[in-house]
């Protein structure tokens, strides 16, 4: 069985790109999250995410970031016009249900470096 | 947000059990208590959660106390491979999906 996937595993860009980074759940999982681990912190819950559906974004800085997760595909962080400050790894994570006491399955990460 | 306390490193041996604890002294009756691990440059994985019983599976076993102001992760054999960081975590209130790390337990098993 195929974990969480996510490209590309590592991404430069240099200040005033865009960067978008990709997540495919597991099979059979219907809930993604996007996690941001900034260096030497821990993870911090950006959005949550069904198809289709934002169902909470309140982690999600209130600009240049955005989230979907397409019918079709896989889902997609986007940030835009990216700064030094945005450089962490990013997470997804996916499950078979969005309440609590379930366990979330995440994928490697992307490490977003800003130059 | 209920916030949890952990000690920043411990040590164990291998082959030898090892007790990681966590305090969360302001917890909700209805937050349930999670717990993740993460080796370097990996996602984290899932190891454990619960609410008010003590839960086992085949990673571990957590052991929540009467008053739920604690819990205690036991790995009963710890091999080189447990050696991460543990996150212990509290479910935001109404968004039970939501997971915010702190900085965990550097767990560091020697051979």
């Amino acid at each position: 069985n195929a974990g969480v996937m996510q490209n590309p595993r590592h991404l430069v860009r240099r200040r005033g790109q865009e960067a978008r980074l990709r997540c495919s759940p597991m099979k059979g999982h219907s809930h993604v999250y996007w996690y941001r681990q900034l260096p030497e912190e821990g993870l911090k819950f950006m959005v949550y995410l069904q198809k289709e559906n934002i169902i909470d974004e309140s982690g999600m800085p209130k600009e240049r970031f955005s989230a979907e997760f397409p019918k079709e595909g896989p889902s997609i962080l986007r940030i835009q016009q990216v700064v030094r400050g945005d450089s962490a790894a990013y997470f997804c994570a996916s499950s078979q249900t969005g309440t609590s006491g379930y366990e979330q399955y995440f994928g490697p990460g992307t490490r977003l470096t800003v130059t | 947000d209920a916030k949890t306390t952990q000690p920043n490193s411990m040590e164990s041996n291998e082959e030898e059990p090892v007790h990681l604890p966590c305090n969360h002294s302001t917890i909700s009756g209805t937050d349930y208590i999670h717990w993740y691990r993460q080796l370097p440059s990996q996602g984290p994985e899932y190891v454990i959660h619960g609410l008010t019983s003590n839960v086992n599976n085949r990673m571990a076993s957590l052991a929540i106390a009467e008053d739920r102001k604690s819990s205690t992760l036991i790995l009963h054999r710890a091999t080189l491979r447990d050696a991460a960081v543990y996150y212990c975590i509290l479910s935001l209130p109404n968004s039970g999906y939501a997971l915010n790390f702190g900085k965990g337990t550097s767990l560091l098993v020697t051979p």
